[in-house]
């Protein structure tokens, strides 16, 4: 079956510096993928949806100069939180397009 | 846009017992799925139900699209069902709208 695969898992960052975020698609090509974020017990909301070759539409209220999304090829999709803070410490997961298939998830805690 | 509520927010079980976890979406949707977050936060997909009914082992799940709910139900409850259990509609955006989610804690 489809296999999204995400990394890192667990990443802690200093305050003020940026984090990169890999979401691939192992044995399909994804045109189109999406981002989510997950605040400690709630629930998953989308920021933003990442489109192969074209810029990320994002969510009303996502800062898209915070969360920089590029889709550079079929396969790869990377969010960059750019100045991390203490308040993006949150859980994100990316999904592709095709059936719902989610990666494993990224908890960023930044200190 | 489409609001999706689950409802019991949290649910306590013995082992060994039923239960039934409910979605309410208020629009009309071209796919609906079942999700159990582990504790470890990995999304697994249950059911792709956007109408009828499903079974799966111990799990099946109705949805009634016409009326605009969706059911799940875990039979014979085990302490490996334990987690978060979350509904999450395409209205046709193919992104995922989730609901609030029913934290499940199954006790031996």
């Amino acid at each position: 079956g489809a296999v999204v695969s995400q990394h890192p898992s667990r990443v802690i960052c200093k305050s003020g510096t940026s984090v990169k975020i890999e979401c691939r698609s192992l044995d399909f090509q994804a045109t189109t993928m999406f981002w989510y974020r997950q605040f400690p017990k709630q629930s998953l909301m989308l920021m933003a949806t990442s489109n192969e070759g074209s810029k990320a539409t994002y969510e009303q209220g996502v800062e898209k100069d915070k969360f920089l999304i590029n889709h550079a090829s079929l396969t790869l999709s990377t969010l960059t939180v750019t100045s991390a803070h203490p308040e993006d410490s949150s859980f994100y997961i990316c999904s592709a397009s095709l059936g719902g298939t989610f990666g494993s998830g990224t908890r960023l805690t930044v200190v | 846009g489409i609001q999706v509520e689950q409802s019991p927010p949290d649910l306590i079980l013995q082992e060994g017992a039923n239960s039934t976890l409910r979605c309410n979406f208020s629009d009309s949707v071209n796919n609906l799925q079942w999700f159990h977050q582990n504790p470890w936060g990995q999304l697994i997909n249950l059911f792709y139900i956007p109408s009828g009914t499903k079974q799966n082992g111990r799990l099946s799940a109705t949805t009634v699209a016409t009326e605009r709910y969706s059911l799940l139900y875990i039979s014979s409850s085990q302490t490996t069902d334990s987690g978060v259990y979350f509904c999450a509609v395409d209205t046709g955006r193919r992104a995922l709208t989730f609901g609030s989610g029913t934290r499940l804690q199954v006790q031996p």
